[in-house]
Parts: C-alpha cells; sequence; structure tokens
C-alpha cells in the first residue's frame, strides 16, 4: 500500500472549516483514500473515502487532486467534539488489504 | 456506518492470568476481522487478522500462542491474552469487514486492559 504523510498537528477555531492535508504521492490505480479519526481513548471512526472524484457526506468532504497524489478532509464547521486524531489511510479494496495507521494529524479545535 | 461492539470495555487482571475480549459485529456479518492495540499517544498497530472459520494471520512480531485470537461466526471474533504480564496492558481495538474485502472496515471502542 502507497504511504501517506501528514502534518503531525494543527489547530482550528471553532466554527470554522478544518482543512486536514494529506500526501500519497505513491498511490496506484485501484488505491482509494480513507480517512478515519480517533477520539481520545475510543475506536477509530470512519469518515469517508474516495477514489478520484470529490466526496461529500454528513460528516466531511473528501477533496482529491487531479492527479490523486494529495487529498484534503474537509469538516466544514468545526466543533469542539471534532478534536482528536485524523488518519488519512491509501488501500486497494480487496480482501487482503487492511487498514494500517501511520502517526495521523491530531487535531485541536479551539474554542 | 456499521456497528462493532467489543467487550468489555476495560479489564482489569493479575499477572498470570488469561483475559477474554470479544468483538462483535452487530447488524453485519464479518467475513474478516482485525486486532490492534495502541499504547499512550502511539497510532494502531495491527496484530492480526482473521477469516471466519480459519486460522488468523499474524504480523510479524506478533506472538500467536500468545494472542489467540478465534473467529467462530461471522459475527464475532475473540482475542485471548494468556498468562497476561503487565507489559500486556494496553488499549485493544477490534475492527470488522464484510464481502470480499470490498467494503470499508469499521472500528470497535476498544478495550483496555490493564495487567497488575
Amino acid at each position: 500500500d502507497a504511504k501517506t504523510t501528514q502534518p503531525p498537528s494543527m489547530d482550528c477555531a471553532e466554527g470554522r472549516a478544518a482543512n486536514l492535508p494529506c500526501n500519497h504521492s505513491t498511490i496506484s490505480g485501484n488505491e482509494y483514500v480513507y480517512w478515519y479519526r480517533q477520539i481520545h481513548s475510543q475506536g477509530p471512526q470512519y469518515i469517508i473515502h474516495g477514489l478520484k472524484n470529490n466526496e461529500t457526506n454528513e460528516m466531511a468532504s473528501l477533496i482529491i487532486t487531479e492527479d490523486r497524489k494529495s487529498s484534503t478532509l474537509i469538516l466544514p464547521h468545526a466543533t469542539l467534539r471534532d478534536t482528536a486524531v485524523y488518519y488519512c489511510i491509501v488501500r486497494r479494496r480487496t480482501s487482503y488489504d487492511k487498514v494500517i495507521f501511520g502517526p495521523g494529524t491530531s487535531l485541536s479545535v479551539i474554542p | 456506518g456499521a456497528v462493532v461492539s467489543q467487550h468489555p470495555s476495560r479489564v482489569i487482571c493479575k499477572s498470570g492470568t488469561s483475559v477474554k475480549i470479544e468483538c462483535r459485529s452487530l447488524d453485519f456479518q464479518a467475513t474478516t476481522m482485525f486486532w490492534y492495540r495502541q499504547f499512550p499517544k502511539k497510532s494502531l498497530m495491527l496484530m492480526a487478522t482473521s477469516n471466519e472459520g480459519s486460522k488468523a494471520t499474524y504480523e510479524q512480531g506478533v506472538e500467536k500462542d500468545k494472542f489467540l485470537i478465534n473467529h467462530a461466526s461471522l459475527t464475532l471474533s475473540t482475542l485471548t491474552v494468556t498468562s497476561a504480564h503487565p507489559e500486556d496492558s494496553s488499549f485493544y481495538i477490534c475492527s470488522a469487514r464484510s464481502s470480499g474485502g470490498q467494503e470499508t472496515q469499521y472500528f470497535g471502542p476498544g478495550t483496555r486492559l490493564l495487567v497488575l
């Protein structure tokens, strides 16, 4: 699976959009971009995934660049409850692939 | 999203005893389940992958005789930490996925184990 690079930490003001970047320059054509988050002392929560088109759901939007070498997770109106570690993961959707976590980005939403 | 539960949520045991942690997929059939552990301020580390009805595949460095995994049904997997020692104290998290890998992998809430 391709490796991802994320900033170790970010701050965001409450009510503003949080934009979390992820680099995956070695991504291959059949690999998807997944985002999870882990709030302190809880299990990871699935947020969103995409292949090449931008995706939106009730939690967030995922913007993938045209060359697919990077992506951005957008939380449109961050709240204090969005404070968590956010993980960007690249994986193929086969029976052999599993979610392998990197260090992620620790997002702090500030009042 | 799909719901994965774990039981117990936290457990304290004496050194030398064995501890069993259950993982259940509540609203889908999980053909594949995964077990992770997480130390404080660290990321999750994959321990093993199990497919229903077959033996688990362990990641390098994980002792299979120490961490027994049983994936007996499409909704239940168990992790038994045998002869627990204080260094086994950690946050154990299971994950489940349905179908042939096409589906998203969902995670349980985790089990905090403290070995005295």
